[in-house]
């Protein structure tokens, strides 16, 4: 299957803006998804970014695509406490979506 | 956005018993659900395709007789853990695309998922 990778965990401090990143493997992926998961609960949609986009911005989170090194990040302006969750990146290609291992974000008051 | 309900939340069973998962599609018709397993700490694991009116597909390793899936209308997909063991024990979550005339993009919702818990 195809390759998503993210760092586990990420710590950063109420106010500060927060950036996560994931690298995946298949060039021909054409959309990439960002998913938010809050403690047993299920994934909720956050965004997402078409292959041909190279930055998206929707209100507090912005998404950048840097298609030839496969790189795809998420920035929260001005974190809050309530964006404490796992936040995993997602490929759709050939009718599947494939997730990374999810980045832990915990945010400090 | 799409709501996708996911039932039950949580169980608990004892070693040997079947449990059904049910996943409803609430507000839109989905030819085509999944079915995902996720250990603690761990990302999701693909496990089945579930097409609706045909037999599932499932991914490599998946033992497609211990969990059956059933996928009967465009807005119900089970999910069936036959004798379940202590090492089945997991959170299951399904999710469900939606079908679409023009797919302009590929939306895939979620439901809250289901903690089993195997005694």
């Amino acid at each position: 299957g195809e390759d998503v990778e993210q760092s586990l965990f990420l710590s950063v401090r109420e106010g500060d803006s927060s950036v996560i990143n994931c690298t995946y493997t298949d060039s021909s992926s054409t959309y990439l998804y960002w998913y938010k998961q809050e403690p047993g609960a299920g994934l909720q949609l956050l965004t997402y970014i078409f292959s041909n986009m190279d930055m998206k911005q929707d209100q507090r989170l912005t998404v950048l695509l840097n298609k030839k090194d496969k790189h795809l990040s998420l920035r929260i302006a001005d974190t809050q406490t309530g964006d404490s969750a796992i936040y995993f990146c997602a490929e759709y290609n050939f009718n599947k979506f494939y997730f990374g291992s999810g980045t832990k974000l915990n945010v400090k008051p | 956005g799409a709501v996708v309900s996911q039932h039950p939340s949580r169980v608990i069973c004892k070693s040997g018993t079947s449990v059904k998962i049910e996943c409803r599609s609430l507000d839109f018709q989905a030819t085509t659900m999944f079915w995902y397993r996720q250990f603690p700490k761990k990302s999701l694991m693909l496990m089945a395709t579930s097409n609706e009116g045909s037999k599932a597909t499932y991914e490599q390793g998946v033992e497609k007789d211990k969990f059956l899936i059933n996928h009967a209308s465009l807005t119900l997909s089970t999910l069936t853990v036959t004798s379940a063991h202590p090492e089945d024990s997991s959170f299951y979550i399904c999710s469900a695309r939606e079908n679409r005339q023009q797919a302009t993009n590929e939306k895939l919702f979620f439901g809250s998922g289901t903690q089993l818990s195997v005694l």
